[in-house]
């Protein structure tokens, strides 16, 4: 399984875009980019995934680049109800490897 | 309502003893997961199941058991011998089709051994 690499924290103002990066270099050619958060004490919630083209739905849109070696999650207008913790998973057939991920804060 | 449930949300063992987490889907999902979070970190993967009677270790199985009898249930017993278990563990189900499934997580139970 491939490995990802995130920010261990980032700082966002209410209503503007939250840009999260991930770096997955060993990414293989069928392995898909998946987005999740997690609100404190709560169980992940899936976001987004993506395979080599951008991706977009109603809560976040996905960047991959070309060579699918990193990707941006964006949120275009977070809100405070956006703070959380943002995991960057590769993978993964049978099973996903989660790392330590990104905490989000939106302030005011 | 289609989801993924666990049982209890909070428990309280004494040191030694068994306990077993209960993990139920309704989404009919072949694929189920279980993992475990420590304060601060993310999750590590303890046990996978792709299909009924079939599961394999994940990262850190050492100190637990699961079984796969029925496709909606994948309980996970935490046994005397995990030198650690108070932690929050996250059950997940993920439809198995390819690559290109999300899964969906429960809102986990939080054990305490004292």
């Amino acid at each position: 399984d491939a490995k990802t690499t995130q920010p261990p924290s980032m700082d966002c103002a209410e209503g503007r875009a939250a840009n999260l990066p991930c770096n997955h270099s060993t990414i293989s050619g069928n392995e898909y980019v998946y987005w999740y958060r997690q609100i404190h004490s709560q169980g992940p919630q899936y976001i987004i995934h993506g395979l080599k083209n951008n991706e977009t739905n109603e809560m976040a849109s996905l960047i991959i680049t070309e060579d699918r070696k990193s990707s941006t999650l964006i949120l275009p207008h977070a809100t405070l109800r956006d703070t959380a913790v943002y995991y960057c998973i590769v993978g993964g057939y049978n099973k996903l490897i989660f790392g330590a991920g990104t905490r989000l804060a939106v302030h005011p | 309502d289609g989801g993924i449930t666990q049982s209890p949300k909070y428990l309280f063992r004494k040191e030694g003893q068994n306990v077993t987490l209960s993990c139920e889907q309704n989404l009919n999902h072949d694929a189920m997961y279980w993992y475990r979070q420590d304060p601060g970190q993310g999750l590590r993967l303890i046990y996978y199941s792709q299909i009924v009677n079939d599961f394999q270790k994940g990262d850190i199985a050492e100190g637990y058991s699961v079984s796969r009898e029925k496709k909606e249930s994948f309980p996970l017993t935490v046994t005397s011998a995990q030198k650690n278990p108070t932690a929050f563990y996250l059950c997940a189900s993920r439809q198995d089709r390819g690559w290109d499934t999300e899964a969906f997580f429960g809102q986990g139970t939080r054990l305490t051994v004292v």
